[in-house]
């Protein structure tokens, strides 16, 4: 099963828009990742945000976490065309040796 | 981007036939992984392995085998390929379990 879940699972917007996802898990985690995948690439890491923080800045990318409602954020501000890709949130579980991704949300960004 | 590479990019293969598919790290990372990504369920993890020899299964590890003999490479077999296995498949490394993983370009795997 799938620790973390994204949403909304596609978003379009012009370009020049701020884009926000979601993401939401279930168990108590170290820390949280989010990835980009361009059409037919591999994931590319984003940022890490640690679970004794609550926001984490990275260029353009904010991303927030809210360990009571275990709950995340991604925040692209100033949204250009080449950020069209899917985002990928990821967790571990407190002492496990893996990741756990979500399905992603597909960003389109409109000129 | 990191040194990681996959082979074959693409392959076609007929329902029974054995598969193995490569993957090939220049980083001296100690974890090594294998996914696979179908539409409607993400990515998911087959096996992974924390060192040589040493490996554990993932999420949908059945019909999947891995061999981890030398740091650099890590191995994934079909041992008889099914048409559920069409997929494509991701090779990612990583320095610790935790940290950020760097991706390989992903193989194309078709079976008819």
């Amino acid at each position: 099963s799938q620790q973390g879940e994204e949403d909304p699972q596609a978003l379009s917007i012009q370009e020049g828009e701020n884009a926000t996802m979601n993401c939401s898990y279930k168990t108590s985690i170290n820390n949280l990742q989010w990835y980009r995948q361009n059409s037919g690439r591999g994931l590319v890491h984003l940022i890490l945000i640690r679970s004794n923080e609550r926001e984490k800045h990275s260029g353009r990318l904010r991303v927030t976490l809210d360990t009571s409602k275990k709950s995340s954020s991604l925040l692209i501000t100033a949204s250009r065309a080449a950020d069209t890709a899917s985002y990928f949130c990821a967790t571990d579980g407190q002492g496990a040796q893996k990741l756990v991704f979500g399905q992603g949300t597909r960003l389109t960004i409109n000129p | 981007d990191a040194g990681i590479t996959q082979s074959p990019r693409h392959k076609v293969t007929e329902t029974g036939t054995p598969v193995t598919l490569r993957c090939h790290q220049t980083e001296n990372h100690r974890y090594m992984y294998w996914y696979r990504q179908d539409p409607g369920h993400g990515l998911r993890l087959i096996h992974y392995s924390y060192g040589v020899k040493d490996t554990d299964k993932g999420e949908v590890s059945d019909g999947y085998s891995v061999s981890r003999s030398k740091t650099e490479d890590f191995l994934l077999t079909l041992e008889s390929a099914t048409s559920s296995q069409t997929s494509v498949y991701f090779c990612a490394i990583s320095d610790g379990a935790q940290d950020e993983q760097y991706f390989g370009p992903g193989t194309r795997l078709t079976v008819t």
